[in-house]
């Protein structure tokens, strides 16, 4: 089974970049038919996906973030990244790393996920 | 962007009763093509991450307890427990990967009455 973890920053300044790192082990990050996704959700509230990325480095983004965010992949170190540009406290959130299956040109769910990591924009 | 809207925010059942969870989709989720529906469940428990339950509406995800099930069809799904277990106080989303954005529902907090 493979198994994500998040790691990065907990605190980030208002206006600055949050970037975030998401390992994963058990399985390749190359393999065919995945798409590597980052998620995030405020406190006590909702999620939102944020985008996935292929291994090739396809990428699909929430149009919501699209103009703020980057999301990459490093298939050499098995991990894939999450920019995101002129954070402010909205922004604040736990952010996931998960996969995502991808086949007949569908997105399915969410499996496995990271644990999350606590992301707090403030000065 | 389709919205799902879930129901009820939060409900309390006592153990071993029938807990329901409505989510209702602003727009078809049914892909004609292959007769499936684009929606999948996911249980939260405190401090974790979502957990998938239910995928294509109403299949259950390996390992995942009989009591689960999923029904519905087009736009309105429900995501039943059969007999309530304390394992089960989480809070539970539905989410759509029919179109892009993919996104989910408000979830629902569950709790033992």
């Amino acid at each position: 089974q493979v198994q994500l973890q998040e790691s990065g920053p907990g605190l980030v300044k208002p206006s600055e970049t949050l970037s975030l790192t998401c390992s994963v082990s058990g399985g390749s990050i190359s393999s065919s038919g995945y798409y590597w996704a980052w998620i995030r959700q405020p406190p006590g509230r909702g999620l939102e996906w944020i985008g996935s990325i292929y291994h090739s480095g396809s990428t699909y983004y929430n149009p919501s973030l699209k103009r703020r965010v980057t999301i990459s992949v490093d298939t050499s170190k098995n991990e894939f990244s999450l920019k995101l540009n002129s954070v402010a406290a909205a922004d604040t959130a736990v952010y996931y790393c998960a996969s995502q299956e991808y086949y007949d040109n569908d997105f399915h769910w969410f499996d496995p996920w990271g644990q999350g990591t606590l992301v707090t924009v403030s000065s | 962007d389709i919205v799902l809207t879930q129901s009820p925010d939060s409900l309390a059942v006592s153990l071993g009763e029938r807990a329901s969870i409505n989510c209702k989709s602003s727009q078809s989720v049914l892909f004609n093509s292959n007769s499936k529906n684009y929606l999948t469940w996911y249980r939260q428990k405190p401090g974790q991450p979502p957990k998938v339950l239910i995928y294509w509406a109403s299949t259950r995800a390996p390992g995942v307890p009989d009591r689960f099930s999923g029904s519905g069809s087009g736009t309105d799904f429900t995501l039943t427990i059969s007999s309530l277990q304390a394992e089960d106080v989480a809070t539970y989303f539905c989410q759509q990967y029919y179109s892009a954005p993919l996104t989910f529902g408000g979830g629902t907090k569950v709790e033992i009455k």
